[in-house]
């Protein structure tokens, strides 16, 4: 099984709203991510947890709030965003994240596309 | 650092023609490569990777990408496509000592009939 589930799939929220993104893996993969795509854009790498603790913070704005609650789940927490925050959102886990041959390999989710009003 | 560079913003191709999609890359260290295809609506699936050993790599739908390290060059080809290849490919590296990918700007195939 490679598969990396999102929910929800669609999501529409004020800018006074708060609202979570949830990823699952049932892979055993020890490293979760958060990426933001914009359209006709490339994934931007917003957070990366590595056995559960942040490793790497893309200097993303306070009003997104990772969590990493155990090795299977990844949260991402939305408070008083801006309409440019509007994207799709998604998650990849890999084995290890660090550097070891095929468990560099992310195995991408389909994403939750926001809509920020 | 890493950059990645995919020449090619659109590629229009008809049906069961062969098509390349280029990628160049620039590294201080050992990159892992990748190529992912994301289809309207959806995420990003890994088509095929290199990680080590032989440099030519077969992916799913009959794509197969050639490593050269002399050009910096991971180009993705497939000897001839169908409709249903019409999406967004991306190129991306990763350095061997971990850390986060960098993907190219991507390059969009449309197979016309």
């Amino acid at each position: 099984d490679t598969e990396v589930t999102q929910t929800p799939k669609h999501l529409v929220m004020g800018m006074t709203n708060k609202k979570s993104l949830k990823c699952e893996q049932h892979m055993g993969h020890r490293a979760m991510y958060w990426y933001k795509q914009k359209a006709k854009k490339p994934p931007e790498l917003m957070f990366v947890y590595s056995y559960e603790k942040l490793s790497i913070n893309e200097s993303v704005p306070s009003r997104f709030s990772p969590e990493c609650p155990n090795s299977s789940l990844l949260n991402l927490h939305l408070h008083a965003l801006q309409p440019e925050d509007s994207a799709l959102y998604l998650c990849a886990s890999s084995q290890a994240g660090q550097g070891f041959g095929d468990q560099e390999t992310q195995y991408f989710g389909p994403g939750t596309r926001l809509l920020v009003l | 650092a890493q950059s990645v560079t995919q020449l090619d913003s659109q590629v229009p191709v008809f049906e069961e023609a062969p098509v390349e999609l280029r990628c160049n890359y620039s590294s201080s260290v050992s990159v892992y490569l990748f190529w992912y295809v994301q289809y309207p609506n959806q995420g990003l699936q890994l088509l095929l990777k290199y990680l080590s050993g032989s440099t030519l790599v077969k992916g799913i739908n009959g794509f197969e990408a050639e490593f050269n390290k002399s050009q910096t060059s991971f180009h993705l080809r497939k000897p001839s496509v169908h409709i249903s290849d019409t999406a967004e490919y991306f190129c991306a590296v990763r350095s061997t000592n971990a850390g986060k990918s960098t993907f190219g700007d991507g390059t969009t195939l449309t197979v016309k009939p």
